[in-house]
């Protein structure tokens, strides 16, 4: 069964070091996602990309952050200052229609001390 | 007007019982409903979903009940396992990618 993978499983960076987490999305899917989810928190929706482009993104998603598919399968997030208050999991998520069933990975668990 | 309110935060079962997770909107723009299920350290695993056309569907042990006019739905495990024991998501989304989470609700289940 085809799975969303992401890779490292955990990362652990100081603050105001850049970390990329990387994804790979279902292979036939076109709509890809960032969420975070804060220890013992509820899931919440960073940024939406299809098309190359950014769909969607929320108050969250600030200039920090910045996504992009760099080649044919993977789909990347990158922090470029990383604070405390980012340390959390970070879930990739893959679509195959914009209103479709969204497939999560295992998630990268970020450690920012 | 974006939130997705769960409950209960917690619920105790025992083997053989029926689980219900309760879950409140209150925008009237969501039309797509699903429910996730998280073990520790792993990812949400999509379990089953639903579009306010129907007031119900089921798919196995597991079952979603929507009531539009009063903008809630919920989830129904028939015959709760020790096997599903996991912290159960509900969500909501407009039409859009995002989809806004509910709080979650950690379900033990006893043998």
């Amino acid at each position: 069964e085809p799975e969303v993978t992401q890779t490292p499983s955990h990362q652990v960076t100081q603050m105001g070091q850049e970390v990329i987490l990387r994804c790979v999305p279902i292979s036939n899917h076109l709509y890809f996602y960032w969420y975070r989810q804060i220890l013992g928190q509820k899931v919440e929706f960073l940024v939406s990309f299809y098309n190359n482009e950014i769909s969607e993104k929320s108050e969250i998603f600030d200039d920090q952050f910045s996504v992009e598919r760099p080649d044919g399968s993977n789909f990347t997030l990158k922090i470029r200052s990383t604070k405390l208050e980012d340390s959390a999991m970070y879930f990739c998520a893959s679509s195959a229609a914009e209103s479709g069933e969204q497939y999560f990975g295992p998630g990268t668990r970020l450690t920012v001390t | 007007q974006q939130q997705v309110k769960q409950s209960p935060q917690s619920l105790i079962v025992q083997k053989g019982g029926i689980s219900i997770i309760n879950c409140a909107y209150e925008n009237t723009a969501f039309d797509y409903f699903p429910w996730y299920q998280q073990f520790p350290g792993k990812g949400p695993a999509l379990l089953i979903a639903i579009r306010p056309d129907v007031s119900e569907k089921k798919e196995g042990r597991f079952t979603i009940s929507f009531n539009k006019s009063a903008k809630q739905f919920s989830l129904h495990i028939m015959d709760s396992q020790p096997g599903d024991s996991a912290t159960y998501f509900c969500a909501a989304s407009a039409g859009t990618y995002k989809y806004i989470f509910g709080t979650g609700t950690r379900l033990k289940v006893l043998a």
